[in-house]
């Protein structure tokens, strides 16, 4: 089946900072998610991008579909952007196969 | 417009019994994904189903089952409980394959 890695694993940041999460992916696929969990185990969804580039306030992500690879960057952020951040592909029928996650701490 | 809605939250069984989780997807939509999480092995797909049929099951015993209904909400059933089954269960609903998966607030299950 299809891999998924995220990096890093963990990251910590100062409340204001920039950041950028990767996601490699091994095949090619029809649906890339990025989706950010909360303390509560809540799955948020960010983006939905199986190519090209989105924006939604402080974050925006961008999926380069033939290098099988995709960035979400966080600019500015703050203490409640704290959480899991997950990628999550689907290349065989609504089947999505998650990466590890990138864990992050905001500090204030 | 109403989330995926997930029952019950919390759950708490022992060893040996078994136990059925629920799931309402948005309306309109005729997909219904099923997912565990847990610390060791992550988030793993367990089985979705369309129009009451299962289309696609990930590797997981024959214990884990399903079943969807004609108005598109799904149950899974988890029998002869294990330790290893405390898990957070999380279920999805979509159009259809492709599309953008939206989740519900999950089922979080305590095996004693």
């Amino acid at each position: 089946g299809i891999q998924v890695e995220q990096s890093p694993p963990d990251l910590i940041l100062q409340e204001g900072a920039n950041s950028t999460l990767r996601c490699n992916f091994s095949d090619s696929v029809n649906n890339l998610q990025w989706f950010h969990q909360n303390p509560w185990g809540q799955l948020i969804n960010l983006f939905y991008i199986p190519s090209g580039t989105k924006q939604n306030g402080r974050l925006s992500a961008t999926t380069v579909a033939t290098e099988r690879y995709s960035l979400l960057y966080i600019s500015s952020s703050q203490t409640t952007d704290s959480g899991v951040y997950f990628c999550a592909v689907d290349n065989a029928g609504n089947m999505l196969t998650f990466g590890g996650g990138t864990r992050l701490m905001v500090k204030p | 417009k109403a989330g995926v809605t997930q029952t019950p939250r919390y759950l708490i069984k022992t060893r040996g019994q078994q136990v059925t989780l629920s799931c309402s997807p948005i309306s309109g939509h005729r997909s219904v994904s099923w997912y565990q999480q847990t610390p060791g092995q992550g988030l793993q797909f367990l089985f979705e189903y369309f129009s009451e049929t299962q289309r696609n099951k990930g590797n997981f015993p024959g214990r884990f089952s399903g079943r969807q209904f004609s108005n598109s909400r799904s149950e899974m059933n988890v029998s002869t409980l294990e330790l290893g089954d405390s898990a957070l269960y999380l279920c999805a609903s979509s159009w259809g394959a492709g599309q953008p998966q939206h989740f519900g607030d999950g089922t979080r299950l305590s095996i004693l």
